[in-house]
């Protein structure tokens, strides 16, 4: 069974900091991807960043890359220089790709503020 | 560049009564899927479809039916809808592989 785990309810980061957003993964399929969404207030999913298994360096995205650690199954996701425009909610999912249809299995999201 | 298009983005229902949700794409995406998000679960897979003429049943299948007569679209219908079922919706479509995983921009559903 595939799982994604998102320790963090909440966080709190001041204008122009770095943060850094949990997400651990569990699956036994060799290939798979992992994803990143910001949820605004105003409700659309909004593709951030991705990383697929195999992939030999991290994901970067403009301000957002993805630190992704196979052995401990982890892929957070670290922001730089945060804006008053990244306060939001944050989803990581997981794609497997062995199978026929390959959902995305969501974690429970972490709400970030930013702060002035 | 329409990408996923969902319709109605708002809607109340009586418990009881039906509704089709439509979701639309124009990216030649073979897969679809309809999920629902609900307060601290994240999102959710309720059906999905691996090209037209072919549907399965999510994690969360009950009270919805489906169907993909065309590669474009992918109705969602509420048989009989019920409290439970107030939630947001999302549609989204997506190659086999790869990460071009698209949703709409959701529908929020509210049974009374």
């Amino acid at each position: 069974a595939q799982k994604i785990t998102q320790t963090q309810p909440g966080m709190f980061v001041q204008e122009k900091e770095a943060v850094t957003l949990d997400c651990t993964y569990d699956t036994s399929d060799p290939s798979y991807g992992l994803f990143w969404y910001k949820q605004p207030s105003s409700g659309e999913m909004i593709f951030l960043i991705y990383q697929g298994s195999y992939d030999q360096q991290n994901a970067t995205e403009g301000r957002y890359s993805l630190n992704f650690q196979k052995a401990r199954k982890s892929a957070n996701l670290v922001i730089s220089a945060s804006q008053l425009g990244d306060s939001a909610m944050y989803f990581c999912a997981m794609r497997e790709m062995d199978t026929g249809f390959q959902k995305l299995v969501f974690g429970t999201g972490t709400r970030l503020l930013v702060s002035p | 560049n329409a990408g996923v298009t969902q319709t109605p983005k708002f809607q109340v229902l009586k418990t009881g009564q039906s509704m089709t949700l439509q979701c639309a794409q124009d990216m030649n995406h073979e897969y679809m899927s309809w999920y629902r998000q609900d307060p601290g679960m994240g999102l959710r897979l309720i059906h999905y479809s691996v090209g037209a003429g072919i549907t399965d049943q999510g994690e969360v299948p009950n009270g919805y039916n489906v169907s993909r007569s065309t590669t474009e679209d992918f109705p969602l219908r509420l048989l009989s809808a019920a409290p439970s079922q107030t939630s947001v919706y999302f549609c989204a479509s997506s190659p086999p592989t790869g990460n071009g995983y698209t949703f709409g921009s959701g529908t929020r559903l509210t049974v009374v």
